[in-house]
């Protein structure tokens, strides 16, 4: 079992670029997430997903789009990355239930010149 | 709204010491309570929840963490600290329940000195 894997880990564009983070998990989790994590500021959610097909916004939407085609990948776009959304992007899963805990992927640094 | 409040940002103990760190919610229901740890560059790691029952909750790697109601608190406790203990922790309350989206603290960095 993997888990929750990110792609990339690493990533640098310029302001004005687009591109898309992955991911991946193989729990068969119904429910998905993103967050992004900032200096001081804890993690904060960005779009979640509770199942194939279906997005939802959440504290921080503005700037990305999410896309659940799969039931194991959810995917998080910039259209036209700005300084701002320079981050570490993290990606979790779980199963269905409050108390169930989320399982979290190692994050994606992205920088934004 | 739902809030989560961790007062400290910075904590340094000793190794073999006993630490606590503070978790403060609003909410008004029972809420459910997790506490993560994240070590330098990776991802959060579940170190242990409540959300209902017997209020002194174990985890792993030692942990434990008491609800108190009347304080709406969430405080976690390890009797004594290891240098590999180092790392940033942090206390979410789920925010909406059915969809079990989680609300941060803004986390505590612990630092353990020799």
């Amino acid at each position: 079992n993997a888990g929750v894997t990110q792609t990339p880990k690493f990533r640098v564009l310029k302001t004005g670029q687009s591109m898309t983070l992955l991911c991946a998990q193989d729990m068969n989790h119904e429910y998905m997430y993103w967050y992004r994590q900032d200096p001081g500021m804890g993690l904060r959610l960005i779009h979640y997903s509770v199942g194939e097909g279906t997005t939802a916004k959440g504290e921080v939407p503005d700037g990305y789009n999410v896309s659940r085609l799969k039931k194991q990948n959810f995917l998080l776009g910039l259209e036209s990355a700005a300084p701002s959304q320079t981050s570490v992007y993290f990606c979790a899963s779980k199963t269905s239930g409050d108390y169930n805990e989320q399982f979290f992927g190692p994050g994606t640094r992205l920088t934004v010149l | 709204a739902q809030s989560v409040t961790q007062p400290d940002i910075h904590i340094t103990v000793s190794e073999g010491a006993s630490l606590e760190l503070r978790c403060n919610y609003s909410y008004g229901a029972t809420p459910y309570l997790f506490w993560y740890v994240q070590s330098p560059g990776q991802g959060l790691q579940l170190l242990l929840k409540y959300f209902s029952g017997d209020t002194l909750v174990q985890g792993i790697k030692g942990f434990e963490a008491e609800f108190k109601r009347s304080q709406s608190s969430f405080n976690l406790r390890k009797p004594s600290v290891h240098w590999s203990d180092a790392a940033e922790y942090f206390c979410a309350v789920v925010l909406n329940s059915g969809y079990s989206t989680l609300t941060f603290g803004k986390g505590t960095m612990l630092l353990v000195s020799p």
